[in-house]
């Protein structure tokens, strides 16, 4: 497709359980990043991956959170012993290149921790 | 910490209105600010951006303008639509990552 693609479009789980979001980014783009969003909230930076260098996973909120990048496209955010608190938007957005000029988000897994 | 924020969470206009949306800011370091559209279970849509040595930038019906005095940015938005009804959030940026205000949301009343 000709956008970035998430899957899925939601998720509810039980507090505890493991969770796995997949993002396809836009074919040719090198950067891709993750992106959560709570309820009336900004979004807030987890972790970019570009290209075959090093992700900066800076900005993940504790170590149940991890992430990858397959081949350099598809990407997938784990979310280990889901905590209410897990629940949130959580936006993917890839790019031609680092740096935020064509940012292109996707629209986002809607995670439920019940 | 360096942040990204916005005075007023909401703002109802009137059909045919222009839209003043602010935002303050704190990092003196950011090189570029950005705006973006939010639509209802859709991801941050780019609208416009502006350099840090740049006062002012005009697209089609927006104008963003910086105050780099006072650390401020705005987004105007001329005669408002129904279309333009969304969250709208600021960000900067001086590297990769973004960073993003908490948004205003704007209703466009007919």
């Amino acid at each position: 497709g000709a956008g970035v693609s998430q899957s899925p479009s939601n998720k509810v789980t039980e507090k505890g359980k493991d969770v796995e979001l997949r993002c396809d980014p836009i074919s040719g783009h090198t950067a891709l990043y993750w992106y959560r969003q709570s309820l009336g909230q900004g979004l807030e930076f987890l972790i970019y991956f570009q290209g075959n260098s090093a992700p900066d996973k800076s900005g993940l909120p504790s170590d149940r959170f991890s992430a990858e990048r397959t081949g350099g496209s598809v990407s997938t955010l784990t979310i280990q012993r889901t905590q209410q608190e897990d629940s949130a938007v959580y936006l993917c957005a890839s790019s031609v290149s680092l740096g935020y000029y064509g940012y292109t988000f996707g629209s986002g897994t809607r995670l439920t921790v019940v | 910490g360096e942040s990204v924020g916005l005075h007023l969470p909401t703002l109802s206009v009137q059909e045919g209105d222009n839209s003043i949306i602010n935002c303050a800011y704190s990092n003196s370091a950011s090189d570029y600010f950005i705006w973006y559209k939010q639509e209802s279970g859709k991801g941050p849509q780019f609208i416009i951006d502006i350099r840090s040595n740049m006062d002012k930038r005009q697209g089609q019906r927006v104008t963003v303008l910086l105050n780099k005095t006072v650390k401020h940015l705005s987004l105007q938005i001329a005669a408002t639509q129904p279309g333009d009804s969304a969250v709208y959030f600021c960000a900067e940026t001086s590297g990769s990552r973004l960073t993003f205000g908490e948004g205003t949301q704007l209703t466009v009343n007919p």
